[in-house]
């Protein structure tokens, strides 16, 4: 299948400090892309859809301004947490569309965040 | 939004054919069904995905019932490395394709 990959894959950081999350697709272009994270022993949690080219449509319950997403490109988003704390630990995975709405959707390795 | 329903995990033997089921009752006529696996700590990988005709690939197959209120992913011949949770999803059309992820079944191929 289609590759998107994560970079990096695992990351701690201070509390208070910004982080940035990139999510690549390595062979296919990418119109739109979404971002997840995820708790340990519990399911995927959509954060926002990305669309390139203009701004993200976050879920409710998201902060958009403490979770910055751009998508400047068909090939790269990034996901940016922002001062962030402790309660913002989590695996975030991003999933890249292959095309149309119909098709596949993949996703990347994910990337584990651990706030100190 | 539909939704769906999968028990919280299933026992198979390695070898054997595993059958997890899914209901998804109110899905809507252009809601495509996907089906994604996680193994842990990776990022989920996709198995298969229908309308209302079955499926088959190198992975798996789909059934899905005539009235599309339920499905049934089916891995023919079960292996311990596909012990994983497997998430069963409705994507929605109306709403950008996103694909919101329920709780999934836990599968454990035993040997």
């Amino acid at each position: 299948g289609a590759v998107v990959s994560q970079h990096p894959s695992w990351v701690i950081c201070k509390s208070g400090t910004s982080v940035k999350i990139e999510c690549r697709s390595l062979d296919f272009q990418a119109t739109t892309m979404f971002w997840y994270r995820q708790f340990p022993k519990q399911s995927l949690m959509l954060m926002a859809t990305s669309n390139e080219g203009s701004k993200a449509t976050y879920e409710q319950g998201v902060e958009k301004d403490k979770f910055l997403i751009n998508h400047a490109s068909l090939t790269l988003s990034t996901l940016t947490v922002t001062s962030a704390h402790p309660e913002d630990s989590s695996f975030y995975i991003c999933s890249a569309r292959l095309g149309t709405i119909n098709t596949e959707a993949f996703f990347g390795q994910g990337t584990r965040l651990t706030v100190v | 939004d539909a939704k769906t329903t999968q028990p919280p995990s299933m026992d198979c033997a390695e070898g054997r054919a595993a059958n997890l089921p899914c209901n998804h009752s109110t899905i809507s006529g252009n809601e495509y069904v996907y089906w994604y696996r996680q193994i842990h700590s990776q990022g989920p990988q996709y198995i298969i995905h229908g309308l209302k005709n079955n499926e088959t690939n190198e992975m798996a197959s789909l059934i899905i019932t005539e009235d599309r209120k339920s499905s049934t992913l089916i891995l023919p011949h079960a292996t311990l490395r596909d012990t994983a949770v497997y998430y069963c999803i409705v994507m929605i059309y109306n709403q950008g394709g996103k694909l919101i992820f329920g709780q999934g079944t836990e599968l454990s191929v035993k040997p």
